[in-house]
């Protein structure tokens, strides 16, 4: 099965900073490459598909890039509303289409 | 309004069995693979099982493969898993999740999910 490791599993930020969170596949996966938020008791929410498209209605100070084994997402400007846990997943070969661990974003 | 509602969780013995249930509305439910993914409390994703869009084709997780079947009912709208011989490492929020196929560098349509249900919660305890 195909790993992903996000990095960094944690990370404190305040309002207004640019965040990148990493995401390392175990073998190349192309561009198949999924980013969710997860808020606390609430279900996930796409960001971004296939490495670097934005999901409708998703605001455009998030951006995702990457391709084979190194993935980046990128929030330009933290908003409050952004404090959550963000999850990468691959969907690269047929299933399981694995998860990363996740890396919550706390406020500083 | 376009929407899954998932149903059926709740506090079951170990051996024991329990079906969850998906209900989709607002969109053409045959059209669309479905997945269930869980998250044990505290834990992270884990995706569980697809059902392709005519069920023709099915995939397990192997920490669910023999003991679990994902099935749906495309005259009522439901996507089903039925989960058996639960262990206490099952215990988790279910969620069902609609697919899009996207093209991507390689050329294969693979999938995201963009829509998500609010979860069910199973707890295997004695």
């Amino acid at each position: 099965d195909i790993q992903l490791t996000q990095s960094p599993s944690s990370l404190s930020a305040s309002v207004g900073d640019r965040v990148t969170i990493t995401c390392r596949a175990s073998q190349i996966i192309s561009t198949y490459l999924n980013w969710y938020q997860q808020k606390p008791g609430k279900a996930p929410k796409l960001l971004i598909y296939a490495a670097s498209s934005l999901q409708s209605g998703v605001p455009s100070r998030f951006s995702g890039s990457g391709s084979g084994t190194d993935f980046t997402l990128t929030i330009s400007s933290l908003q409050p509303e952004d404090f959550a846990i963000y999850y990468c997943q691959q969907t690269f070969r047929t299933p399981p289409f694995t998860f990363g661990g996740g890396t919550k974003l706390e406020i500083k | 309004q376009v929407q899954l509602v998932e149903s059926g969780g709740g506090v079951v013995q170990p051996g024991r069995s329990l079906r969850l249930s998906c209900a989709a509305s607002g969109f053409t439910f045959s059209s669309y693979g479905m997945h269930w993914v869980r998250q044990a409390p505290g834990k992270g994703l884990e995706w569980v099982a697809v059902i392709w869009y005519d069920g023709s084709t099915k995939h397990y997780a192997a920490s669910v493969k023999g003991r679990s079947t994902i099935s749906r009912d495309s005259s009522t709208n439901t996507l089903f898993l039925q989960m058996n011989s639960l262990r206490a490492d099952d215990t988790a929020v279910y969620y069902c999740a609609r697919e899009i196929l996207v093209v991507a560098a390689t050329g294969l349509r693979r999938p995201y999910f963009d829509l998500w249900g609010q979860g069910t919660l199973v707890t295997v305890s004695s």
